[in-house]
């Protein structure tokens, strides 16, 4: 495709369950990024991937957070035990080199509502 | 730690009324600052990047220019178009931005 894709666009979900939010990049970017954005906020980092590793992952919130990219493309980011505190629009974004953000492009976001 | 700080937080213009964003930071070393348009549903989408004090730049309507403690967005003669969150962010390391909450404008025709 011609921009950065995730899936779900909308995921409802009832508090105590498992998610799973997943981000194409743009084929052939080696950096990926995930934020979440809190209604009213602006974005906030999450992880950053360089290849499959994850290079830095200082911004998950708990250790309920977890994300792979295991062969340097799709990434899934999953959280276990979901809480109404863990809604919010979670953001992927790639670029084609690390911290390129003038060329970097956003996916249009997963909206998880916890109920 | 990085603070990003936007005002004011939303903003109502008459279309062709000209107005300017701040968008105040902290950052032990600027990498870069970035201005980006949000509209709703939608991921942020990349407008400008100012590296150092008194750059400026510019694009149709929408002006950014850069001090050492903050930035200004210009929005000149604006159209209903114009509408969007706009959010200014700072770059300290290789990866990483920190976002402000944004400005939400509303351009009335």
């Amino acid at each position: 495709g011609a921009g950065v894709s995730q899936t779900p666009s909308n995921k409802v979900t009832e508090k105590g369950k498992y998610v799973e939010l997943r981000c194409d990049p743009i084929s052939g970017h080696t950096a990926l990024y995930w934020y979440r954005q809190s209604l009213g906020q602006g974005p906030e980092f999450l992880i950053y991937f360089q290849g499959t590793g994850a290079a830095d992952d200082s911004g998950l919130p708990n250790d309920r957070f977890f994300a792979v990219r295991p062969e340097g493309s799709v990434s899934t980011l999953k959280i276990q035990r979901t809480e109404r505190g863990d809604s919010a629009v979670y953001l992927c974004a790639s670029s084609l080199t690390k911290g390129a953000f003038a060329e970097a492009f956003f996916g249009q976001g997963t909206r998880l509502t916890v109920v | 730690e990085d603070q990003v700080t936007q005002s004011p937080e939303a903003l109502r213009l008459q279309e062709g009324e000209s107005s300017s964003l701040n968008c105040s930071y902290t950052v032990s070393g600027l990498r870069g600052l970035f201005w980006y348009r949000q509209d709703p549903g939608k991921g942020p989408e990349f407008l400008f990047t100012l590296y150092s004090a008194g750059e400026e730049k510019e694009k149709e309507r929408l002006k950014a220019t850069l001090t050492k403690k903050e930035s200004f967005l210009h929005i000149t003669a604006p159209k209903p178009e114009d509408s969007a969150t706009y959010l200014c962010a700072v770059r300290s390391n290789d990866y990483k931005l920190s976002f402000g909450a944004g400005t939400t404008v509303t351009v009335r025709a």
